[in-house]
């Protein structure tokens, strides 16, 4: 079975700076996609980003990039010029279902 | 398209009260999922549907959990005899596969918060 682990359960950042979230997961499965979503306090969960494991190049989005080691079975979260409504629970996933339990981010003005 | 909507918000009931909860999803995504998610806690699954076939059922879900998407549209969950574990978040969310044939970005509902008395 899939396992997902997040092993910061909670993180702090100043605005401005760069932050890293730690994701690995455990899988026998060569093709599968990861994810990271966010959860701001009292919100709707939505997608971050995406990463296809057959793709070698990390993705980005904006502000957001991720480090995808597929051997070592890693999926970081990186978070460049923090802003204060990053400020969040920030979930990986594999595949469509496994969630790990979270990483409670707070932006420090 | 108005996302993923979830029916009721807040749902507070007696144990061993049934309950039933309601998901629409985004009308062109062919699959549906629902998770339980506890304060502090990631998403946990429960089950999913293909259309109108239920894929998929976690081992944790007990036989007092049931879910139906009779028309491959909207979906219910239903929690009979309520008990004070069952109190929880039940998160629906909504994806298709028509694209990329695979696990593609869910859409998440708001959420329907259960409280068992």
């Amino acid at each position: 079975a899939q396992t997902v682990t997040q092993s910061q359960p909670e993180m702090s950042v100043q605005e401005a700076e760069t932050v890293t979230l730690s994701c690995t997961y455990d899988t026998s499965e060569n093709n599968y996609y990861l994810f990271w979503y966010k959860q701001p306090p009292s919100r709707q969960m939505i997608l971050v980003i995406r990463q296809e494991a057959y793709k070698q190049q990390n993705a980005t989005e904006n502000r957001f990039s991720v480090n995808f080691q597929k051997a070592a079975k890693s999926f970081s979260l990186k978070i460049s010029d923090s802003q204060l409504g990053d400020t969040a629970m920030y979930f990986c996933a594999f595949n469509d279902m496994r969630f790990g339990a979270g990483t409670r981010l707070t932006v420090k003005p | 398209d108005t996302g993923v909507s979830q029916d009721p918000r807040h749902k507070i009931t007696k144990r061993g009260q049934n309950v039933t909860f309601r998901c629409d999803p985004i009308s062109e995504h062919n699959r549906l999922y629902w998770y339980r998610q506890t304060l502090g806690q990631g998403p946990e699954f429960l089950t999913y549907f293909q259309n109108e076939a239920q894929l998929e059922k976690s081992r944790l879900l007990s036989d007092r959990f049931s879910a139906e998407r009779p028309k491959g549209s909207f979906s219910t969950l239903e929690i009979q005899r309520t008990e004070q574990g069952d109190s929880a978040m039940y998160l629906c969310a909504s994806s298709s596969t028509r694209t990329s044939g695979s696990a593609d970005t869910q859409y998440f509902g708001p959420g329907t918060r259960l409280t068992v008395l």
